[in-house]
């Protein structure tokens, strides 16, 4: 069974300064998609980026980019020039490519200093 | 819609009582999905509908909770005699036509039983 693990339950980082959450995950399958969401306080989850397990090149948007390790397993998401805004649960996720069923780690709480 | 919207936003209940939660998904959404999240955790998968049909509901807990799509639009979750440990936010996502895209979250329904 696929798993995703989140290590670090709550981390907090200076505004403007860049912080790194980590996931790991459990998998047999080749291929596959990876995610990472944000849930701020309204409840919304937010999709920040996503990583799909067959190209090599991390994927970037904006200030957010990833670092994808296939072999160890691990997926994590740096954020740079931290914003206020950027304050919120973060949930790394992952998703076979032939299946809907989205798998979710238990979450890191980033809390951004002022 | 602009988004996907679910109602009510907050729904407080006693034990024993039967609840409905709605889904509006994303207009042209064919594919539907809820998720549980209990207080701090990730969501967890309860079902997944494309068009009209469930096509996996491995999801759900138990006979209690039940799930339609009647005209493959909005979606209702239906829990037969709550019980405390349903307490938990319902989220629900579409995604254009299925595993290949991406899940919009709506912003979920707090469902406290008493």
């Amino acid at each position: 069974a696929q798993t995703v693990t989140q290590s670090q339950p709550e981390m907090s980082v200076q505004e403007a300064e860049t912080v790194t959450l980590s996931c790991t995950y459990d998998t047999s399958e080749s291929d596959y998609y990876l995610f990472w969401y944000k849930q701020p306080p309204s409840r919304q989850m937010i999709l920040v980026i996503r990583q799909e397990a067959y190209k090599q090149q991390n994927a970037t948007e904006n200030r957010f980019s990833v670092n994808f390790q296939k072999a160890a397993k691990s997926f994590s998401l740096k954020i740079s020039d931290s914003q206020l805004g950027d304050a919120a649960m973060y949930f790394c996720a992952y998703r076979r490519v032939s299946y809907d069923k989205v798998i979710f780690g238990p979450g890191t709480s980033l809390s951004v200093i002022p | 819609g602009a988004g996907v919207s679910q109602t009510p936003s907050n729904k407080v209940t006693e034990k024993g009582k039967y609840v409905e939660l709605r889904c509006d998904p994303i207009s042209g959404h064919t594919a539907l999905y809820w998720y549980r999240q209990s207080l701090g955790q990730g969501p967890e998968f309860l079902i997944y509908f494309q068009g009209t049909g469930a096509a996996d509901d491995s999801g759900l807990p138990n006979d209690r909770f039940f799930a339609v799509r009647p005209e493959g639009s909005v979606s209702t979750l239906k829990i037969q005699r709550t019980e405390r440990g349903d307490s938990a936010v319902y989220l629900c996502a579409s995604s254009l036509t299925g595993p290949l895209d991406t899940q919009y979250f709506g912003p979920g329904t707090r469902l406290t039983v008493l």
